[in-house]
């Protein structure tokens, strides 16, 4: 079936640091990819989404490259802000089973000032 | 308008009392869902309603009675629930759920605040 692997939390880093969030799948042929964040006490939002092969989505300084060779979807930004804090959810809709969303772990992020 | 809105945003029930969450859409999505989030843990599926009609259901108890009156309202009723079922019921919509081909596009979910649940 499908699944994702997210790189376990949590992660700390200073304003302005470099962040990678790895993301990797298990899915039959092309599933669209997402990445969800939830700040504290509120639902999930869509940060960006890529639905073939080496589409990049980006949103808010962060991207992600759909890496079919990989089966990657790697979460980036180059500067970091205090207000980026939140947990980070890498998801999958297949093609078959279309109707579900599965979820990677989630990855706490926390940015210092 | 984009949002997907959820009422009440925090209820706290007995185990013996029966109420129910309200989820609306104004975005012509025809399919909705409901996931059930504990803390520190990623939303896990409850129900799918496509096109009004009840799609899948996770397994999921009868205590949790799910309704989808018309096109833009999702309900879950909630019945002699557990402590153990207390967390955030989150609601999403997106557009029709397709069966793709491959390299075919499914659409994303859009989600609301949540209802934060605590059962006694």
């Amino acid at each position: 079936g499908n699944s994702v692997t997210q790189m376990e939390g949590p992660v700390t880093l200073s304003e302005e640091a470099f962040l990678t969030i790895n993301c990797t799948y298990t899915a039959t042929g092309y599933p669209s990819l997402f990445w969800y964040v939830q700040y504290p006490g509120e639902g999930l939002q869509l940060l960006l989404k890529a639905t073939k092969a080496d589409d990049k989505g980006s949103n808010k300084g962060f991207e992600a490259t759909y890496r079919k060779e990989t089966t990657s979807f790697h979460l980036e930004k180059g500067s970091v802000q205090v207000s980026d804090s939140a947990v980070y959810f890498c998801a999958l809709k297949g093609i078959q089973g279309a109707q579900k969303l599965v979820f990677g772990q989630g990855t706490r992020l926390t940015i210092n000032p | 308008d984009t949002e997907v809105t959820q009422t009440p945003k925090h209820l706290v029930m007995g185990m013996t009392n029966k109420k129910s969450l309200k989820c609306e859409q104004h975005m012509g999505h025809r399919a909705m869902y409901w996931y059930k989030q504990k803390a520190k843990k990623p939303p896990e599926l409850m129900f799918v309603y496509s096109y009004e009609k009840l799609s899948i259901n996770e397994s999921v108890p009868s205590r949790f009675s799910p309704e989808c009156p018309n096109s833009s309202l999702l309900n879950l009723h909630l019945h002699a629930l557990q402590p153990e079922d207390s967390a955030l019921y989150l609601c999403a919509s997106s557009h029709s759920v397709l069966q793709t081909t491959s390299g075919g596009r499914t659409g994303e979910l859009f989600f609301g605040e949540g209802s934060r649940l605590t059962v006694l």
